[in-house]
């Protein structure tokens, strides 16, 4: 079975430009989740998806960030405008039931800011 | 305000040794505490958790202690081997959807 796949590996952009996230999650995983870790910090939550729904969006830091989970399978997060402070390792995790079943992180993509 | 607080920073562990990571929270809302082990390249991986009505929770060489008294909880590795090292989170929720990490342990182990 393939786990959460994301994509691309590594990104880099300069200050004010647009990027895309790709999260595959498990197939038949009904929860999404994404995390953050910026260099020197905790992984941090961002948010987390039942389906197609934002459950809680409560990690997302402003409105330069927009996730979408259409259809219900793959997820992506859009950072527009970039800024350096953005600089980090964006993971990605799925699990079947939520509510503490295991989370499965993809590799994570790392995004840097220039 | 770190919810979950971890310790060390890196630990630097003999094979066959014992390593002991700490952790502490505020929180008493938290329910359920998973331990994550990750590798260069990778994302976290589940070791093992536990919920607070036990106290310790063991699945081979890796052992969670939990003091609900205290907000505290460690893991433990017995018989460290190379293979172990890598970094280590603790983490917290209190829905058991929104993990709250610390900061992480990098953990070496000498051959």
């Amino acid at each position: 079975e393939a786990g959460v796949t994301q994509f691309p590996s590594h990104s880099v952009i300069e200050k004010g430009q647009t990027v895309t996230l790709r999260c595959d999650p498990i197939s038949g995983h009904d929860n999404l989740y994404w995390y953050r870790r910026v260099m020197g910090k905790e992984i941090k939550f961002l948010l987390h998806f039942v389906k197609e729904s934002k459950q809680d969006e409560s990690g997302m830091p402003n409105n330069r960030f927009l996730a979408e989970r259409t259809g219900g399978t793959y997820s992506t997060l859009k950072v527009q405008p970039a800024e350096l402070e953005d600089s980090g390792v964006y993971f990605c995790a799925s699990s079947h039931l939520g509510r503490g079943d295991e989370q499965y992180f993809g590799p994570g993509t790392r995004l840097t800011v220039t | 305000q770190q919810q979950v607080k971890q310790s060390p920073q890196s630990l630097i562990v003999q094979k066959g040794g014992i390593s002991i990571i700490n952790c502490a929270y505020e929180n008493t809302a938290f329910d359920y505490f998973p331990w994550y082990q990750q590798f260069p390249g990778k994302g976290p991986a589940l070791l093992i958790a536990i919920r607070p009505d036990v106290s310790e929770k063991k699945e081979g060489r890796f052992t969670i202690s939990f003091n609900k008294s205290a907000k505290q909880f460690s893991l433990h590795i017995m018989d460290s081997q190379p293979g172990d090292s890598a970094t280590y989170f603790c983490a917290a929720s209190d829905d058991g959807d929104k993990i709250i990490f610390g900061k992480g342990t990098r953990l070496h182990i000498l051959p």
